[in-house]
Parts: C-alpha cells; structure tokens; sequence
C-alpha cells in the first residue's frame, strides 16, 4: 500500500492564480481531510469528507473548495491564491470511527508546500 | 470554540530520563485522544489513542494518561533517546457533539540530549 500520495510536493504560485492540490489514499479510507500548518498555529481543518459526495467545512474553508467524486481521491482546490495561503497543507484519511472498522487513527501524506507570491 | 493547549514550545532532556508533554483542553469531553510524531518536512504519524473510560495506555517506552476531570492528557516516553527527538501533537474528536472532525494542538517540539 502507498498509504496517502499528495502531489505536488512543492508549488509556487503568483497572487491570484487557481491550483489544485491533490490527495489519494489506497486504504479503502471513508474519512479524509485537508489541514494547512503554520508556524505557531498547529495544524488546522480546512475541509473534510466522510465518503463520496460528502463534504463538509472544518475551521479555515475560506478561498477552498473540495469535492469527493470517489473513495481514494479528495483534491482541495484553490480558487484565487493569496499570500495568506502561504503553508504547508496535510492531507489524512481514516476509518470512519462510526463504523465497525478502526478508531479514527488518522494516516497522513507527506506534505504540500506552497508558497504565494 | 475548543481550545487544546501542550505545555511549552520546546522541551530539552537527557537522555536516559523520561519526558513528559502536557495536552489540556477546554470546552469539550472528546470520547477519544490521540497523540502524534511529525519529524521536520514529514507528516505526523499515529502514535497512540486513549478512550475516554481509559485511564492509561502503554506502547513500549510509552504511556498515555487521560484524566477527564482535569481535561488532561499526559504523555510520557520513558528512558528516552536521542532518536525521540520531535514534535508531539495531541489530538481530539469532536464527534461527540455531531461532527466529525478532529482538531490539534500546537505541538511540543522535544530534544533529548545525548
């Protein structure tokens, strides 16, 4: 098993321009979710996904969008990039805890670093 | 809004002692508690979960407390060693009050010292 695979690593982006940061997971995963970190405010929920076609708001949605099409992908998308989304964003599924399966041990990627000029 | 707080930015020990980090929270009594390590430019990685009728929980050179009243978890590694050296988050659910989301501390960076 991969575990959770986000691309692109690094990114660079000018004020303005649209992106997608994307995230797949092989673990047959129901939860999935997107945090950014900053230096000092710990990781912090932008959206999650507790399976396909459900979404829903975490603490920091605003200039993100995400949809949930399939079990193994959950791509945030920025739609206008501000310097302000400069972070490194963390994508990490789970079991559904609700379910019979698991108790919400979370698995993460590796990290996106993207920086807006 | 919840609030969880880890004791100090950093923590220095030598090696061989035991290190112990602080997670408090406010506002809420999470059914579950998890504790992670992230290494520099890594994503954090599942340590251990105590279970809000859980007491303690033990995993090798590790051990979790969790005293409800106090909202509280302790984190203790024991005879640490210098590959220890990280930061630990501590974590909570908040599917208790109907969503399903888990929020974070800050983080304790740790150093043992060799």
């Amino acid at each position: 098993n991969a575990g959770v695979t986000q691309t692109p690593k690094f990114q660079v982006l000018k004020t303005g321009q649209s992106m997608t940061l994307q995230c797949a997971q092989d673990m047959n995963h129901e939860y999935m979710s997107w945090y950014r970190q900053d230096p000092g405010m710990g990781l912090r929920l932008i959206h999650y996904s507790v399976g396909a076609g459900i979404t829903d708001q975490g603490e920091v949605p605003n200039g993100y969008n995400v949809s949930r099409s399939t079990t193994e992908d959950f791509p945030l998308r920025l739609l206008s990039a501000a310097p302000s989304q400069t972070s490194v964003y963390f994508c990490a599924s789970s079991y559904s805890r609700w379910g019979a399966r698991g108790t919400g041990e979370l698995f993460f990627g590796e990290g996106s670093r993207l920086t807006v000029l | 809004s919840q609030k969880i707080e880890q004791n100090s930015e950093a923590l220095n020990i030598q090696e061989g002692k035991t290190a112990t980090l602080t997670c408090n929270y406010t506002n809420y009594s999470p059914a579950y508690l998890q504790w992670y390590r992230q290494d520099p430019g890594r994503g954090p990685v599942f340590l251990l979960l105590i279970r809000e009728n859980e007491k303690e929980k033990r995993k090798e050179r590790l051990k979790v407390t969790f005293d409800t009243t106090l909202k509280q978890s302790l984190f203790h590694i024991t005879a640490s060693q210098p590959a220890d050296s990280a930061t630990y988050l501590c974590a909570l659910d908040l599917i208790a009050s109907g969503t399903y989301k888990y929020i974070f501390g800050t983080g304790t960076r740790l150093k043992v010292l060799a």
